[in-house]
C-alpha cells in the first residue's frame, strides 16, 4: 500500500459526460501528479500541482482540468468525454518537487467510456 | 523535447537474467529511475541511480548507466515468474517539475 488513495476505482459513462476523479496523496506529500496509461499510448504525464499551485502541465487536453485543494486532496476533472479517453488514470505525490523525490503511485482509476 | 524509449516486450526463461534497456535524450538528466508496475496496480519504484554513478546493485537488480550514450539498463538475475510485469524508465533534472517516463516493457517469465 502506498498510502495514496483514488476514487473511485471504477468509472463506466457514456461520451458527452463529465466526471471527477478523486487522489488523496501520501501523509506529508506536497506534490501530486496525474498520469493517463492507455494501451496505445502508455503512460502519459498530465499535470502536476504542489501545495495548491500548479507546476508542471504535460499531454493534458483543454476538456481536462485539475486542480490541489488546501488540505492537498486534488481532483481531475474530464468534460465532453469522448471514447479515447478511456483509460487508467493514475495520481502520484511525492514530498517536494520532482528531481530526487521518489512518486508513490496510487491503485488507479480506470475509466470506461461507452 | 525530452524522451525515454523502451523496447516494448522482453521475454525470458525463469531462472535466466533480464536485461531491460532505456534511452534518453536530455543531457540534463540527474536522476534515472526505474518502475515497476504489477498488474491491476500502480507504479512502484524499484531502484534509481544518480547521473554521477556507472553502477547500482541491490540484491537481484543491477542498474549501469551509460551517460556518454544516455542509456540505463536494468539486470534482473535469477528472473522469476513472480517478476511478470511492466518495468517503466523515468528521468528528472535538479529543478526540472515532471519526470519523464518511457512507454514500459512488458516482461514475460516463462516457467
Amino acid at each position: 500500500d502506498s498510502g495514496v488513495t483514488q476514487t473511485p476505482k471504477h468509472l463506466i459513462t457514456a461520451t458527452g459526460q463529465r466526471v471527477t476523479l478523486r487522489c488523496s496523496p501520501r501523509s506529508g506529500d506536497l506534490s501530486v501528479y496525474w498520469y493517463q496509461q492507455s494501451l496505445d499510448q502508455g503512460l502519459q504525464f498530465l499535470i502536476q500541482y504542489y501545495n495548491g499551485e500548479e507546476r508542471a502541465k504535460g499531454n493534458i487536453l483543454e476538456r481536462f482540468s485539475a486542480q490541489q485543494f488546501p488540505d492537498l486532496h486534488s481532483e481531475l476533472n474530464l468534460s465532453s468525454l469522448e471514447l479515447g479517453d478511456s483509460a487508467l488514470y493514475f495520481c502520484a505525490s511525492s514530498v517536494g518537487l520532482a528531481g530526487a523525490n521518489e512518486q508513490f503511485f496510487g491503485p488507479g482509476t480506470r475509466l470506461t467510456v461507452l | 523535447g525530452e524522451d525515454v524509449e523502451q523496447s516494448l516486450f522482453l521475454s525470458v526463461r525463469e531462472g535466466d537474467s533480464s536485461v531491460i534497456n532505456c534511452t534518453y535524450t536530455d543531457s540534463s538528466s540527474t536522476y534515472l529511475y526505474w518502475y515497476k508496475q504489477e498488474p491491476g496496480a500502480g507504479l512502484q519504484l524499484l531502484t534509481y541511480i544518480f547521473s554521477n554513478m556507472d553502477m547500482k546493485q541491490d540484491q537481484r537488480l543491477t542498474v549501469l548507466l551509460n551517460k556518454k550514450d544516455k542509456h540505463l539498463s536494468l539486470r534482473i538475475a535469477d528472473t522469476q515468474t513472480g517478476d511478470s510485469a511492466i518495468y517503466f524508465c523515468a528521468e528528472s533534472s535538479t529543478g526540472g517539475f515532471k519526470t519523464i517516463f518511457g512507454a514500459g516493457t512488458r516482461l514475460f517469465v516463462k516457467a
